[in-house]
């Protein structure tokens, strides 16, 4: 079946813009994950969502960050006036959500955004 | 604090050698996952194999093993008879039942160069 989808492939705005990047996980997956990937480093944990409700947010950065998955399915990271030092890959990733920290996570090809 | 530490930056082999990627952790929870994924150039990261804290028999699938010891909390990757095809960044992921989500702790990752 299909993996996990991520649009655009590739983000470039401007300093103080506002973006949003979408993610489309595997059919039937409740859980959904957003991850940051800074050139260089492994990725880092942004927000963790079952179903609708976003259950940890601790990752966000700050308030500029927000991420929405209204109907339980697709999602989508909001950041809003984009700094240069928020360029980085934003991966998502999905999993069936039945056993939560023993699930294997399967991750989108990522939105590479850039912020000039 | 929960941590995952991959000190080999980059490695740099010629095909048909054996190669270890090390992977050393942090926890306090008693009950954990471990992961390792591959992220090849396209920068999609592929799941490559799941752990859990209670089970330290070491796993073999075709090219690759792992050594898992809780004793030196490491998390070793073994690709034998190389390839240039495993030219890859591999990261090592750590998941506790604590946080109770499901979020993937990452390592730095390691650059691996498979030279024909």
């Amino acid at each position: 079946g299909a993996g996990v989808s991520q649009t655009p492939s590739n983000k470039v705005t401007e300093k103080g813009k506002y973006v949003e990047l979408r993610c489309d996980p595997i059919s039937g997956h409740t859980a959904l994950y957003w991850y940051r990937q800074s050139l260089g480093q492994g990725p880092e944990f942004l927000i963790y969502f079952q179903g609708t409700g976003a259950a940890d947010d601790s990752g966000l950065p700050n308030d500029r960050f927000f991420a929405v998955r209204p109907e339980g399915s697709v999602s989508t990271l909001k950041i809003q006036r984009t700094e240069r030092g928020d360029s980085a890959v934003y991966l998502c990733a999905s999993s069936p959500g039945l056993a939560g920290f023993q699930e294997t996570q399967y991750f989108g090809p990522g939105t590479r955004l850039l912020v000039l | 604090a929960q941590k995952v530490t991959q000190a080999q930056t980059e490695i740099s082999v010629v095909e048909k050698e054996d190669v270890t990627l090390d992977c050393v952790y942090e926890t306090r929870d008693t009950t954990y996952y471990l992961f390792w994924y591959k992220q090849p150039p396209s920068g999609e990261l592929v799941f490559l194999i799941r752990r859990n804290s209670f089970d330290e028999q070491n796993e073999i699938s075709g090219r690759y093993s792992w050594n898992f010891q809780k004793s030196t909390s490491s998390f070793n990757f073994t690709i034998t008879a190389s390839q240039v095809v495993d030219s890859a960044v591999y990261f090592c992921a750590l998941s506790e039942a604590r946080s109770n989500t499901g979020k993937l702790i990452f390592g730095q990752g390691t650059t691996l160069q498979v030279k024909p």
